[in-house]
């Protein structure tokens, strides 16, 4: 099994709403990565989490809150963003825990609209 | 400050032709991977290059790199329309004691018209 999945395919929520976005992989991937990506835009990195641990963030607004429940799931706890947080939001992990030293293998995404 | 930056930000071709994309970087890096990206879709990876290889192949793709131009190309030989989508190069560097970075450039968007 060499694919991450993501939940859900698309969210659509209000400034007030609390909503999460789920990730999984099965490959025993010792790192997973949150990426955010604007339209045209390259994927920007906002967490990274290495044997279940966060080991980098992107200074990202606290609005956004990640968790590593064990080492195959990955979420990402969204609480009043903006509507200027719109993007699609990319999970991704590596057999490595070094960020970028070998392959990183990406879900389909998360398509994320805030009204 | 941005690492990779790929040329042509667009990229028009004829089914069956070749088709190359290049990125540039500012610093010296570890690795420098490709990867192609369909619209709205989450990223494929294609190839990793380490800075003490030159070339490499994977089916279609040619990937080079040349550390003193601090540039890498990617070719796309014999272009399916299926190849249509947006490729990133990304750099990697490790300065030690912890200290990383994996920098995605702008992206190259590759149209392939049957």
């Amino acid at each position: 099994d060499t694919e991450v999945t993501q939940t859900p395919k698309h969210l659509v929520m209000g400034m007030t709403n609390k909503k999460s976005l789920k990730c999984e992989q099965h490959m025993g991937h010792r790192a997973m990565y949150w990426y955010k990506q604007k339209a045209k835009k390259p994927p920007e990195l906002m967490f990274v989490y290495s044997y279940e641990k966060l080991s980098i963030n992107e200074s990202v607004p606290s609005r956004f809150s990640p968790e590593c429940p064990n080492s195959s799931l990955l979420n990402l706890h969204l609480h009043a963003l903006q509507p200027e947080d719109s993007a699609l939001y990319l999970c991704a992990s590596s057999q490595g825990s070094l960020l970028g030293a070998d392959t990183q293998y990406f879900g389909p995404g998360t398509r994320l609209t805030v009204l | 400050s941005q690492q990779g930056e790929e040329d042509p930000q667009a990229l028009s071709i004829q089914e069956g032709e070749n088709a190359t994309m290049n990125c540039s970087y500012k610093t010296s890096i570890n690795n420098l991977q490709w990867y192609r990206q369909n619209s709205g879709r989450g990223l494929v990876h294609l190839i990793l290059i380490r800075s003490n290889e030159r070339e490499k192949h994977s089916g279609r793709l040619r990937v080079t790199l040349d550390t003193s131009k601090k540039s890498s190309s990617l070719l796309i030989t014999a272009s399916r329309a299926a190849d249509t989508a947006s490729y990133f190069c990304a750099t990697f560097a490790y300065s030690g004691a912890g200290s990383y970075q994996l920098t995605f450039g702008k992206g190259t968007k590759l149209s392939v018209i049957p």
